[in-house]
């Protein structure tokens, strides 16, 4: 989407090195989600932001959204094999909770052993 | 345990025929779900909205009378592969509020 942009669109990295992705939107958000996915299965939920400057982290995915709410970025430290796979932002443009997602066009994390 | 579940998880079809796949909300109401496709190393994209009790709507270049959507009651949405064709062969999701279901891989001969 025109959008969202994510970048970069793939990444190699050696085991234990640390990793950024980012999403940027035209628009302000009401939330932005980061999912992983290995195509043709579902997709894991990471993490929402919501509010301008939030950080979260889980073990060692950290992802932020920046004070404008237009641009996200999720770093992975220390990153392992397991991390291997495709992460996604979903946008959220839209108020209420149906919650309609604008994805980004994925990034394909490859970790070397 | 899942939220949001996904009939068939995957199907191989002949071309020419129509293969429909459910989508369920099961813990909660949804007056509208989403449909998306993904193709391989491919993002997912959105092709339409399907609300309850109403015409679902669709994303610009989704035909309407290929993919019928049926959204016949609060917790089930239905996306019918009209006369599928090889190009139809996809990984399709469904998802409400933020919860997505597992997809489902369509594979047409």
């Amino acid at each position: 989407s025109q959008e969202l942009e994510q970048s970069p669109q793939s990444l190699i990295v050696q085991e234990g090195k640390n990793l950024t992705i980012n999403c940027t939107s035209s628009k302000t958000l009401y939330g932005l989600y980061w999912y992983k996915q290995k195509y043709g299965e579902g997709l894991i939920f990471l993490m929402m932001l919501q509010k301008g400057g939030e950080e979260k982290s889980h073990e060692k995915i950290t992802a932020k959204l920046d004070e404008k709410k237009q641009q996200s970025s999720l770093h992975i430290t220390a990153s392992q094999p397991s991390h291997a796979g495709i992460y996604l932002c979903g946008a959220d443009f839209f108020s209420g909770s149906a919650r309609q997602l604008t994805f980004g066009s994925g990034t394909q994390l490859t970790v070397l052993p | 345990g899942a939220v949001v579940s996904q009939h068939p998880s995957w199907v191989i079809c002949k071309s020419g025929t129509s293969v429909k796949i459910e989508c369920r909300s099961l813990d909660f109401q949804a007056t509208t779900m989403f449909w998306y496709r993904q193709f391989p190393k491919q993002s997912l994209m959105l092709m339409a909205t399907s609300n309850e009790g109403s015409k679902a709507t669709y994303e610009q270049g989704v035909e309407k009378d290929k993919f019928l959507i049926n959204h016949a009651s609060l917790t089930l949405s239905t996306l019918t592969v009209t006369s599928a064709h090889p190009e139809d062969s996809s990984f399709y999701i469904c998802s409400a509020r933020s919860y997505f279901g597992p997809g489902t891989r369509l594979l047409v001969l």
